[in-house]
């Protein structure tokens, strides 16, 4: 079983629509966690971080449910900007090490 | 300020030949990750440097691979004989601290190797 597991999509969607993208992890002693965005043909970069209490950054809500192990990324009011693949990266706090799942692609069409 | 600058973007070289990837990481970063990237597997780190220290190398495929990192501000990833399975986008990355959050990635290399 992998680590982090994210379903690869593509998720298809209008501009405006919400989406949600949702990722499991295997290991319950994972204490940080994290959204990377990835465009085509370029490098992940931090999109945001993900609290236990959730958190909002503009249009993107992330969520954790530590009980459950798994982590949630919204987007509302999607733009054709927001088209990449979202990477789930979790991270042992003793741990410099990051674990990426393997992405969903987002597909936003006009 | 410039981030992790790679070099070259692109290699395409022929199965046997050596390969020889670079990085320098962001200024003042003290920790410096060299990730591959395929399909198959998805984002992997191969190797984790901590002031100019390997730290952690279980992630390099085999004894064809290899990382230096000379002084604090250049790094190399080497494959030596470069075989066709080899051919991903490699990534370098660097952080202020090893326990930071934050790691910055590099353009990337996209090796092909024929």
């Amino acid at each position: 079983r992998k680590e982090v597991e994210q379903d690869p999509g593509p998720f298809n969607v209008p501009e405006g629509a919400t989406v949600a993208f949702n990722c499991t992890y295997s290991n319950s002693a994972s204490q940080s966690f994290f959204w990377y965005r990835q465009d085509c043909r370029k490098e992940p970069k931090l999109l945001m971080s993900v609290y236990s209490s959730g958190n909002e950054d503009g249009r993107f809500t992330a969520q954790l449910n530590r009980a459950s192990q798994y982590i949630s990324l919204l987007i509302r009011d999607s733009k054709l900007s927001d088209s990449a693949t979202y990477l789930c990266v979790v991270k042992m706090d003793s741990s410099y090490k990051l674990i990426f799942g393997s992405g969903t692609r987002l597909l936003v069409r006009p | 300020d410039a981030g992790v600058i790679q070099s070259p973007r692109h290699e395409v070289t022929e199965m046997g030949q050596e390969v020889t990837l670079r990085c320098k990481p962001i200024s003042g970063h003290n920790s410096l990750f060299w990730y591959r990237q395929t399909m198959m597997r998805g984002l992997e780190l191969l190797i984790y440097f901590n002031n100019n220290v390997p730290i952690d190398d279980s992630g390099m495929p085999e004894d064809r691979f290899s990382a230096k990192m000379p002084n604090a501000s250049f790094s190399t990833l080497k494959i030596q004989p470069s075989e066709p399975r080899d051919s991903a986008v490699y990534f370098c990355a660097s952080s202020l601290y090893r326990a930071t959050d934050t790691q910055y990635f590099g353009p990337g290399t996209r090796l092909t190797v024929l």
